[in-house]
Parts: structure tokens; sequence; C-alpha cells
């Protein structure tokens, strides 16, 4: 039974790009939420995604985007990359129906030069 | 912005030593999870205590709980040189809110 997995694992973008992070739950999860966490850091709430809509959402500027998939696969775009947004990127899952802790996958490290 | 703090942020110390970690938090929560993490990859879920529970144990863990002061305290017992990462505590007010971390601690156990 795979984990959360997370696609790509690294990745260099300049500023102004425009990036997109892929996320697929665990089997069995429908809820998908991604956190940034800056160097040093602990990680910060982006949004979360159930039934294919975002259902929450964190003090993230509009520049940042996501799309939730049939199948529960997630996405997360920025647009108008910033220095600022280097950082490690969490997507975690858990299930609507279950008072189960979420899980996390290992992360996609974004770095803006 | 973040929950609360762990502290002490860094800590260093033998293998066979016990190690423990605190966090405060600063509202009302449902849960208080603490994970791990190896070298900035993703974070592995370590133990959950709910808001109406004082202690809870896994193996080498304990954690503890004491809402009057809005903290918790993790125990690692036999420190070994593998359990070297950042500790991060979480909060939630219900089972569906977004996690609130803390900035983490970093243990360093020394063989």
């Amino acid at each position: 039974d795979a984990g959360v997995t997370q696609s790509p694992t690294h990745l260099i973008k300049t500023r102004g790009q425009q990036v997109t992070l892929r996320c697929s739950p665990k089997s069995g999860h429908d809820t998908v939420s991604w956190y940034q966490q800056a160097l040093g850091q602990g990680p910060q709430f982006i949004f979360q995604y159930y039934e294919e809509e975002e259902r929450q959402r964190g003090n993230f500027p509009d520049r940042f985007s996501g799309h939730q998939f049939p199948n529960y696969s997630s996405e997360l775009n920025v647009n108008a990359l910033l220095l600022g947004d280097s950082a490690l990127y969490l997507c975690a899952s858990r299930s609507s129906g279950s008072l189960e802790t979420q899980y996390f996958g290992p992360g996609t490290r974004l770095l803006v030069l | 912005s973040q929950q609360g703090e762990e502290d002490p942020q860094a800590l260093s110390i033998q293998e066979g030593e016990n190690a423990t970690m605190n966090c405060s938090y600063k509202t009302s929560i449902n849960n208080l999870q603490w994970y791990r993490q190896n070298s900035g990859r993703g974070l592995v879920h370590l133990i959950l205590i709910r808001s109406n529970e004082r202690e809870k144990h896994s193996g080498r863990l304990r954690v503890t709980l004491d809402t009057s002061k809005k903290s918790s305290s993790l125990l690692i017992t036999a420190s070994r040189a593998a359990d070297t990462a950042s500790y991060f505590c979480a909060t939630d007010d219900s089972g569906n809110t977004p996690l609130v971390f803390g900035k983490g601690t970093r243990l360093s156990v020394i063989a």
C-alpha cells in the first residue's frame, strides 16, 4: 500500500516563473492538504481540497492555487514565483470519514533563483 | 502564523540518554500530535494525544498534555543515533481543521 507520493522531489525555477507540484494521496484517502515549510520553520497550511473543491485556506496569496482530480490526487500551482517561495512543499492526506491522523508525503523542495 | 513554540530549539545528547522536548500552544485544541522530520524531508507521525488525555505511551515515546498550561512534552527514552531529527508538535481544534505547527526542536544524538 503506497503512502502519499509527491513529484518532483526537487525543482529549480527563476523568479516570475510558474510551477506545478503534484501529490497522490494514500490509498483510501479523499482529502488532501498542502503545507509550505521554509528553512528552519514548521510547516504552514496553504489549503485543503475535498470533493475537488478548496475547503479551507491559510494565509497565502492568490498566486497559490490548487486542484483536486476525481481520483483524489492534487496539484499545487504557484504563479509569479518570488525568491521567498523557496521552501519544502508538503502534501498530506486523510480520510474524511475517519478520525485517523494525516499522513505526509516526502515533499518537493523548490528553489527559486 | 505558528500556533506555539517548541523548546529547546536545539538539543544535543549522548546515545542512551533521555531527551525531553516541550511544546506550548496558544488556543484551545482538540488534538496535539508530535511529528519527526529527518533531513528536511517528509513528516513522520509519532503520536497523537487528545485534549481529554493526560499521558500517552508508544514504545520509547511518552507524551504528556497539560491543557490548563497549554503545554505538552515529548520524552524519548534510551535515545539512539537514529533518533537524530527535528521534532514538531502540531495542534488542531477539530477533526477537520488544518494542523498548526510549532518551529520544532532539532535533536542530535551522539553515538
